[in-house]
């Protein structure tokens, strides 16, 4: 089935490093591809999207490019703050699937000053 | 605008205990979704309609059910509470663009 594997956190980082967030998938048919972010307490908002081949998303200094010949949908940042710190979950929709959306499992992210 | 309305926050249940969860939604989002949250396994689909009147089951549908009688609403019921169904709850509502719109989410204690 479709499904989403993504870096196991938990991920430590001082401010203004850069960020990586490993997210590669499996799929039947060519899904769109998500990042969405969840700070503590609250629920999941939308970071960025792709939804076809090497399209780029991005959004508050975040990137991802989907790569489907190596079924990846990497996040990245070039200089993290401490309110970057939360938990990124990648995820996946197939409109042959219904729209159901198929999420990672999450990595956690925690910036320090 | 409210997006997508989550009640309630918190509850407490007893095992075999009844409750449902209320979802709203003010965005005319036909499509809405039901997830759990539970530590190191991501978000799982409960149930979800494409809707009003259309329902189906997700990938843990076990000891819930839903209706969809209008577009706004699509409450959760947990038809006799087990320490299992301890969890984060989220109910979603798609866009016309595919992302989710998510509610605040509702932390349920069976005990």
């Amino acid at each position: 089935g479709d499904s989403v594997t993504q870096m196991e956190g938990p991920v430590t980082l001082s401010e203004e490093a850069f960020l990586t967030i490993n997210c590669t998938y499996t799929a039947t048919g060519y899904p769109s591809l998500f990042w969405y972010v969840q700070y503590p307490g609250e629920g999941l908002q939308l970071l960025l999207k792709a939804t076809k081949a090497d399209d780029k998303g991005s959004n508050k200094g975040f990137e991802a490019t989907y790569r489907k010949e190596t079924t990846s949908f990497h996040l990245e940042k070039g200089s993290v703050q401490v309110s970057d710190s939360a938990v990124y979950f990648c995820a996946l929709i197939l409109r042959s699937n219904d729209y159901k959306l198929s999420f990672g499992a999450g990595t956690t992210v925690t910036v320090r000053a | 605008n409210a997006g997508v309305t989550q009640t309630p926050k918190f509850q407490v249940l007893k095992t075999g205990q009844s409750m449902t969860l209320q979802c709203a939604q003010d965005m005319n989002h036909e499509y809405m979704s039901w997830y759990r949250q539970d530590p190191g396994m991501g978000l799982r689909l409960i149930h979800y309609s494409v809707g009003a009147g259309i329902t189906d089951q997700g990938e843990v549908p076990n000891g819930y059910n839903v209706s969809r009688s209008t577009t706004e609403d699509f409450p959760l019921r947990l038809l006799s509470a087990a320490p299992s169904q301890t969890s984060v709850y989220f109910c979603a509502s798609m866009t016309r663009n595919y992302g989710y719109t998510f509610g605040s989410g509702t932390r349920l204690t069976v005990v």
